[in-house]
């Protein structure tokens, strides 16, 4: 089973500056990486996928790097709707797919 | 619009049994795999479960196999869930959700809005 950890636990950034997050897989995953962001009480929400292409609809502040074991969520200049708990999914080697266990974005 | 509406959690006892249903409307339900995602409360996304599109393909998480089942009816545009011998740690909330942007892409591009599920005596 892939193991994917991301960093950090939690990140603290004021609205309009920019958010790197951080994704690693215990192995290669190719581009098979994606990225949801959720808010309380909400449904997980596609961002990305394949590493770097945006899902429909998804603003182009959002964008997604790496390759292999490391990956990149950056969010260009936060808005407020952006503060939510982030996930990152690897369906390369699947069963089972496997989630990292999020970053939360929160308001500094 | 794409919509799925889970419904079936609610409060059981250890050892106990429920069926989850996740209705699917807006889109060819029979074209697209369907999984099933936990949430236990205060936690990260866990994988449950995995159908093709016309059940040929079934896959489950170590820690619910042998006691879940997964489900389709094309004919109703509905996922099942059938859970049994269910245990403290299967408490979460459980979504369904689809796999979009071509064939078993493992992109989780639509999910519902979740159903809870309590296992407690």
């Amino acid at each position: 089973e892939i193991v994917m950890t991301q960093s950090p636990a939690t990140l603290s950034v004021s609205p309009g500056e920019r958010a790197t997050l951080s994704c690693r897989a215990s192995q290669s995953v190719s581009s098979n990486l994606a990225w949801y962001h959720q808010k309380p009480g909400q449904a997980p929400r596609l961002l990305i996928y394949g590493a770097s292409t945006r899902a429909t609809g998804i603003p182009a502040r959002f964008s997604g790097s790496g390759s292999g074991t490391e990956f990149t969520l950056t969010i260009s200049s936060l808005q407020s709707e952006d503060f939510a708990v982030y996930y990152c999914q690897q369906y390369n080697n699947w069963p089972p797919y496997t989630f990292g266990q999020g970053t939360k974005l929160e308001i500094k | 619009e794409v919509q799925l509406v889970e419904s079936g959690g609610g409060l059981v006892q250890p050892g106990g049994s429920l069926r989850l249903s996740c209705a699917a409307s807006g889109f060819t339900f029979s074209s697209y795999s369907m999984n099933w995602v936990r949430q236990a409360p205060g936690k990260g996304l866990e994988w449950v479960s995995y159908i093709s599109s016309g059940s040929s393909t079934i896959y489950y998480a170590d820690s619910v196999k042998g006691r879940f089942t997964i489900s389709r009816d094309n004919a109703k545009n509905s996922l099942y869930l059938q859970m049994n011998s269910l245990r403290d740690d299967d408490t979460a909330v459980y979504y369904c959700a689809r796999e979009g942007y071509g064939g078993n892409s493992g992109i989780f591009d639509y999910w519902g809005q979740g159903t809870l599920v309590t296992v407690s005596s």
